[in-house]
């Protein structure tokens, strides 16, 4: 079975450029959650989604950063402008329980690097 | 409020020798506990957790794991550390109220000397 995979795993971009981030979670999980980690800090949440829909999206730093998840499918992390302050590791997760006892699955995260 | 803090950003042991990171937890609900391991260029992936069962949590490459609800403590230990333990450690809550958000600790690195 495939795990969860991220797309690109590093990007480079100057500031004021777009990029865009994609999961690919594991197959009928239908929560896929995205995190980041800034300069060698915590691991944040971003943004959790139950199929299409957005449950909780209080973790998204500002409207620069938007989130999709077309068809409960794949998902796709938009940065637009990109910041200094953006570049980091952006991890995506996913599980087939909403529960919190549930076990989150982990890609290999994007790292973003912004000039 | 949900936080945890990992004591040691950085620990370094012999081989052979034991394994012990420290991490504590502040929750306001009953908490569910995860530590999670990171290798170089590798996502995350779960060591073992705590769900409100046995407070002794065993699980997998010989790790294990104590809740202390006193001390609000979840340390993770391993009897005789290996080469291949070298990685970055997450302590992770999660919120019981919630559906799976969870609150990372800010990560130990474990370096392992031959």
């Amino acid at each position: 079975e495939a795990g969860v995979t991220q797309f690109p795993s590093h990007s480079v971009i100057e500031k004021g450029q777009t990029v865009t981030l994609r999961c690919d979670p594991i197959s009928g999980h239908d929560n896929l959650y995205w995190y980041r980690r800034v300069m060698g800090k915590e691991i944040k949440f971003l943004l959790h989604f139950v199929k299409e829909s957005k449950q909780d999206e209080s973790g998204m730093p500002n409207n620069r950063f938007l989130a999709e998840r077309t068809g409960g499918t794949y998902s796709t992390l938009k940065v637009q402008p990109a910041e200094l302050e953006d570049s980091g590791v952006y991890f995506c997760a996913s599980s087939s329980t909403g529960g919190y006892t549930g076990e989150l699955f982990f890609g290999e995260g994007s790292r973003l690097t912004v000039l | 409020a949900q936080s945890v803090t990992q004591l040691d950003s950085h620990v370094s042991v012999s081989e052979g020798t034991p394994v012990l990171l420290r991490c504590n937890y502040s929750s306001s609900y009953s908490p569910s506990l995860f530590w999670y391991v990171q290798h170089p260029n590798k996502g995350l992936q779960l060591l073992l957790k705590y769900t409100s069962a046995a407070t002794l949590v065993k699980g997998i490459n010989g790790f294990e794991a104590e809740f202390k609800k006193s001390e609000t403590s979840f340390h993770l230990t391993k009897p005789s550390a290996h080469m291949s333990d070298a990685a970055e450690y997450f302590c992770v809550v999660s919120d019981g109220r919630a559906f799976n958000k969870f609150y990372f600790g800010s990560g130990t690195k474990l370096n392992v000397k031959p």
